[in-house]
């Protein structure tokens, strides 16, 4: 399948300081990335959708102040989580979309775990 | 209404024995996709099988097969000869109708234990 990479697989950071995730597409082009959160032993979430060129769509309870996403090419899209606090602690995930003769299959990065002190 | 019912949090099976993992979904649009991803402990979410609401045939990728049911709304993951590399979570999502967006809808999961 198609690679999705992450970066950086973890980070800690102190309550207050801002970080910034990576998710780039390996060997394909993607026009849209999506952001999605996932808290321990739970779903994932959808946060946002990021389409190259444009501003990012957020779902409903998402700050767009607070999660920025910037997809300035075709294989790179970058969450900053502002001002983190430990409640933003969570497992963040991205994907790439591939359209596909209809199958539009996401392909997923490895993650990253954010943890806020 | 949830979008994607999982109604399995946790499932064991033994090694070499096929395993259905349930998932049930609830959307009026005609056109819509169904997959399946495998999240291990390191939490890479890996795609399984693709399911589109207008194919006839079940979806099948080497042990993984889809068991469709379009009458009931059904999408169940049917994992034949188990390992014990299958252990891990299973999500069951889906993408309703065309169009640029694809947004998927996840379930909760269901936590595969492949046992000796």
């Amino acid at each position: 399948g198609a690679v999705v990479s992450q970066h950086p697989s973890w980070v800690i950071c102190k309550s207050g300081t801002s970080v910034k995730i990576e998710c780039r597409s390996l060997d394909f082009q993607a026009t849209t990335m999506f952001w999605y959160r996932q808290f321990p032993k739970q779903s994932l979430m959808l946060m946002a959708t990021s389409n190259e060129g444009s501003k990012a769509t957020y779902e409903q309870g998402v700050e767009k102040d607070k999660f920025l996403i910037n997809h300035a090419s075709l294989t790179l899209s970058t969450l900053t989580v502002t001002s983190a606090h430990p409640e933003d602690s969570s497992f963040y995930i991205c994907s790439a979309r591939i359209p596909s003769g209809g199958t539009d299959t996401q392909y997923f990065g490895p993650g990253t775990r954010l943890t806020v002190l | 209404a949830q979008k994607i019912t999982q109604t399995q949090p946790g499932m064991f099976v033994q090694e070499k024995e096929a395993v259905t993992l349930d998932c049930t979904y609830d959307t009026s649009d005609q056109s819509y996709g169904l997959f399946w991803y495998k999240q291990p402990s390191s939490g890479e979410m890996i795609f399984l099988i693709y399911q589109g609401s207008y194919d006839e045939q079940n979806a099948t990728e080497g042990r993984y097969s889809l068991n469709f049911q379009k009458a009931r709304k059904s999408a169940n993951l049917v994992i034949s000869a188990s390992q014990l590399g299958d252990s891990a979570m299973y999500f069951c999502a889906m993408r309703e109708g065309p169009g640029t967006a694809s947004k998927l809808t996840f379930g909760t999961g269901t936590r595969l234990q492949v046992t000796l």
